[in-house]
């Protein structure tokens, strides 16, 4: 009964590969997000969609490229990965419109490490 | 500017006292919400307490207080009979605005974190 769940939750790869998170909530929220943690632990935005609709893109370079197939899910995909792409990416999800008290529910994070 | 500042790196506290994080934010919205996570070493962010900017109490969840000092504009977490379990990273985020405000409303915008350690 995971509210927020991520896959997978270890990724090695090598440089120049491309690669996809996957990112499910059963919350019945309408609002999902994508963190990047780096290696000093800041939380950053990345992404945010409300109903499918993406609504917040915050400067990350288009390799990066998230997808709403519903709004029950919320994919990551990256292409060519750099090797500053390592880091620790969370998915979270909070119910949107009308209840700013909310908080944002988050995955268990994906680590991404780049050879 | 920093729009949320944590200025304790670390901290150290004894088993069953009392622990107060700093947490101080920049913002020019009347309409804000300052929340509080706890991430431990196995790394899932775990929600803790949350506090509304038109809120006239201090918000509490247990063993968590929340010391809300808005002309000060900050948002100290306050734990109380700290557990060897506390220890972990702490971070102070803020959203910004209405739900009507449009996107940036739905963003949490994120401090850099306070690590708690517990002795016994």
């Amino acid at each position: 009964d995971t509210a927020v769940s991520q896959t997978p939750k270890y990724l090695v790869t090598q440089m120049g590969n491309d690669k996809s998170i996957k990112c499910e909530q059963n919350l019945g929220h309408d609002t999902m997000y994508w963190y990047k943690q780096d290696s000093k632990k800041f939380l950053k935005i990345m992404f945010s969609y409300n109903n499918k609709e993406l609504i917040i893109n915050e400067t990350v370079p288009n390799r990066f490229s998230p997808k709403s197939p519903d709004k029950a899910h919320l994919n990551l995909h990256i292409n060519s990965l750099e090797l500053g792409d390592s880091a620790v990416y969370f998915c979270a999800s909070s119910q949107g419109r009308g209840v700013s008290n909310q908080p944002q529910h988050f995955g268990d994070g994906t680590r991404l490490s780049i050879l | 500017a920093q729009k949320i500042t944590q200025t304790q790196p670390g901290m150290f506290v004894q088993e069953k006292e009392a622990v107060t994080l700093d947490c101080t934010y920049d913002t020019s919205d009347p309409s804000y919400g300052l929340f509080w996570y706890k991430q431990p070493s196995s790394g899932e962010m775990i929600f803790l307490i949350y506090q509304g900017s038109y809120d006239q109490q201090n918000a509490t969840e247990g063993r968590y207080s929340l010391n809300f000092q808005k002309a000060r504009k900050s948002a100290n977490l306050v734990i109380s009979a700290s557990q060897l379990g506390d220890s972990a990273m702490y971070f102070c985020a803020m959203r910004e605005g209405s739900d009507w405000s449009g996107g940036s409303n739905y963003k949490l915008t994120f401090g850099k974190g306070t690590l708690l350690t517990v002795n016994p």
